[in-house]
């Protein structure tokens, strides 16, 4: 089946520093790829809906100035977390659609200390 | 907007069978998805229904009503690696690209 990869599967960092997290689909292209986010014991909230060459849709209540999502390529997207705060620290994980359904990557746990 | 209520904790005993309601109001409705993920995974697809009726894989099963906007993810004989977290979802909003997450349940299965 599809596979989607993200890197890193962990990342611990400063407050105020920027991290850059890397979503893949490994064998197929994906023209559309969503973030979302995870609270412990929460469901997954849709951030934005990321397109390969195009801006990406944010969802309500989340700042597109903090996070910073590109749509490099058909396999490549990335979500960089500006200016990290206590706060942001979550799971996030990426997905992609393929021809039958929605594939998710293994997520990124962030921890801002 | 979306939303998609569930149950938040479930207990059933290995090899009994559960049920596990969502009911969900959306802007726009292209189907229910129902999703598993153990503690620090990521989801993984187990159903998906169009239309109403049951839709049988194996030990799982799932169930919706469009009219009623309602449905069900059935398990049949439970086994306890079946403990995780079921989310029901919606492809809906401004486009039918998009999938929203229900609250989530919280399934445990007891010896």
């Amino acid at each position: 089946g599809a596979v989607v990869s993200q890197h890193p599967s962990w990342v611990i960092c400063k407050s105020g520093t920027s991290v850059k997290i890397e979503c893949r689909s490994l064998d197929f292209q994906a023209t559309t790829m969503f973030w979302y986010r995870q609270f412990p014991k929460q469901s997954l909230m849709l951030m934005a809906t990321s397109n390969e060459g195009s801006k990406a849709t944010y969802e309500q209540g989340v700042e597109k100035d903090k996070f910073l999502i590109n749509h490099a390529s058909l396999t490549l997207s990335t979500l960089t977390v500006t200016s990290a705060h206590p706060e942001d620290s979550s799971f996030y994980i990426c997905s992609a659609r393929g021809e039958e359904t929605q594939y998710f990557g293994p997520g990124t746990r962030l921890l801002v200390l | 907007g979306q939303s998609l209520e569930q149950p938040s904790e479930v207990t059933a005993v290995e090899g009994a069978i559960v049920q596990i309601n969502c009911t969900y109001q959306t802007s726009g409705f292209y189907g229910l998805s129902w999703y598993q993920q153990h503690d620090g995974g990521a989801p993984t697809f187990l159903s998906y229904n169009a239309l109403d009726g049951l839709e049988e894989t194996g030990r799982f099963s799932s169930f919706l009503s469009r009219s009623d906007s309602y449905g069900y993810l059935l398990l049949q004989e439970l086994q306890m690696k079946d403990s995780a977290s079921y989310f029901c979802a919606v492809r809906g909003g401004a486009g039918a690209n998009n999938l929203f997450f229900g609250t989530g349940t919280r399934l445990t299965v007891i010896p």
